[in-house]
């Protein structure tokens, strides 16, 4: 199976700051890579698929990048609500997720 | 409205049995991928199960292999997970969600755009 491996882990981060959160793919998946938003309590969220497109009604301070083994996830003015839980998921092979990124406010 | 529901969670005995459904309303199920994820306590996302839209084509994590299997009946639009020997491992929130399908310059890429609010299944004696 592949494996991702996000980092950091866990992010403190001020209203305003640029944050980015990186996944890593233990092999190449191109760009079968979609990134979610969870909040606590609540399902998650899709927020970009096809490693950098932006799903519908998802606001454009979010942005993603990278293909084959390294990927970004960018916030590019940190809101209040952007608090939360982001993940990874590889779509080439059996859809497994990264541990997750737990974005707090510092 | 394009909604999923989960419902057949309950607290089980270790070694016993559920069986979660997920009905779906507002879109045309059977021309979707269907999915089970998980999330225990404080933990990260788990990917289950995939079922084709016809049904025909079914997928398994190594945690719900032999264990788990999935099913649906598009003419209920509902997609099912039947969970056997359940360990306290297995207690979790478990979500159904839809693959949605995108075609990006004649490349098709698959992603989960339609989640349910999840049912808890709790496994312990």
């Amino acid at each position: 199976d592949i494996q991702l491996t996000q980092s950091p882990s866990f992010l403190s981060a001020s209203v305003g700051d640029r944050v980015t959160i990186t996944c890593r793919a233990s092999q190449g998946i191109s760009s079968y890579l979609a990134w979610y938003q969870q909040k606590p309590g609540k399902a998650p969220n899709l927020l970009i698929y096809a490693a950098s497109t932006l799903q519908t009604g998802v606001p454009s301070r979010f942005s993603g990048s990278g293909s084959e083994t390294e990927f970004t996830l960018t916030i590019s003015s940190l809101q209040p609500e952007d608090f939360a839980t982001y993940y990874c998921q590889q779509l080439n092979s059996y859809p497994h997720f990264g541990q997750g990124t737990r974005l707090e406010s510092k | 409205e394009v909604q999923l529901v989960e419902s057949g969670g309950n607290l089980v005995q270790p070694g016993g049995s559920l069986r979660l459904s997920c009905v779906a309303s507002g879109f045309t199920f059977s021309n979707y991928n269907m999915n089970w994820v998980r999330q225990a306590p404080e933990k990260g996302l788990d990917w289950l199960s995939s079922v084709s839209y016809s049904g025909t084509t079914i997928y398994y994590a190594d945690s719900a292999k032999g264990r788990f299997t999935i099913s649906r009946d598009n003419a209920k639009n509902s997609v099912y997970l039947q969970m056997n020997s359940l360990r306290a491992e297995d207690t979790a929130v478990y979500y159904c969600a839809r693959s949605e399908r995108f075609n990006i310059r004649g490349q098709i890429y698959y992603s989960m755009d339609v989640w349910g609010k999840g049912t808890t299944v709790t496994v312990s004696s």
